[in-house]
């Protein structure tokens, strides 16, 4: 199946500052996914997003699908943001394969 | 509209018992997808739905198995349940293939 790598494992960061988390995958893919995973543990979806760049307010995101990486950008960060991001690969029958996810910290 | 919800939020069982979990999809949504999330394995697929077929199946014993009805509302069982089978069984609704959207979970725990 297809492989799902997601870098760092684990964000520190201050307040106010910019990151950047990485997820790599194995195959061609149908669908890419950005998911934010609350304290209760809901995946809230922040983009779908098989290639190209979109931008919402201070996150954006860019898949470039031939070289098989997917980029999410956190500017300005709050504290709010901090929490589990994951990246998830789907195929064309609807499966999502998820990365192991970058746990994110933000500090006031 | 509405999102996904799922039934119930919180269920405490027994080993060797089962469990049966209630997804209600998206309206107009009919593909439904079911996903275990443990801290030992993250998320795993667990199988998809689609106008009430099986159209895919992730690595889990028998003992899980799920449904979905004419509206597209899905359900599933696990049975003879195992410690290790405690987790967060997390439900997906999408129109197809497409993007996919998840409800709050039912926070499962086998004692």
């Amino acid at each position: 199946g297809i492989q799902v790598e997601q870098s760092p494992p684990d964000l520190i960061l201050q307040e106010g500052a910019n990151s950047t988390l990485r997820c790599n995958f194995s195959d061609s893919v149908n669908n890419l996914q950005w998911f934010h995973q609350n304290p209760w543990g809901q995946l809230i979806n922040l983009f779908y997003i098989p290639s190209g760049t979109k931008q919402n307010g201070r996150l954006s995101a860019t898949t470039v699908a031939t070289e098989r990486y997917s980029l999410l950008y956190i500017s300005s960060s709050q504290t709010t943001d901090s929490g589990v991001y994951f990246c998830a690969v789907g195929d064309s029958w609807g499966k999502l394969q998820f990365g192991a996810g970058t746990q994110v910290v933000v500090t006031p | 509209k509405a999102g996904v919800t799922q039934t119930p939020r919180y269920l405490i069982k027994t080993r060797g018992q089962q469990v049966t979990l209630s997804c209600s999809p998206i309206s107009g949504h009919r593909s439904v997808s079911w996903y275990q999330q443990t801290p030992g394995q993250g998320l795993q697929f667990l199988f998809e739905y689609f106008s009430e077929t099986q159209r895919n199946k992730g690595n889990f014993p028998g003992r899980f198995s799920g449904r979905q009805f004419s509206n597209s509302r899905s359900e599933m069982n696990v049975s003879t349940l195992e410690l290790g089978d405690s987790a967060l069984y997390l439900c997906a609704s999408s129109l197809r293939t497409d993007e996919q959207y998840f409800g709050p979970g039912t926070r499962l725990t086998v004692t």
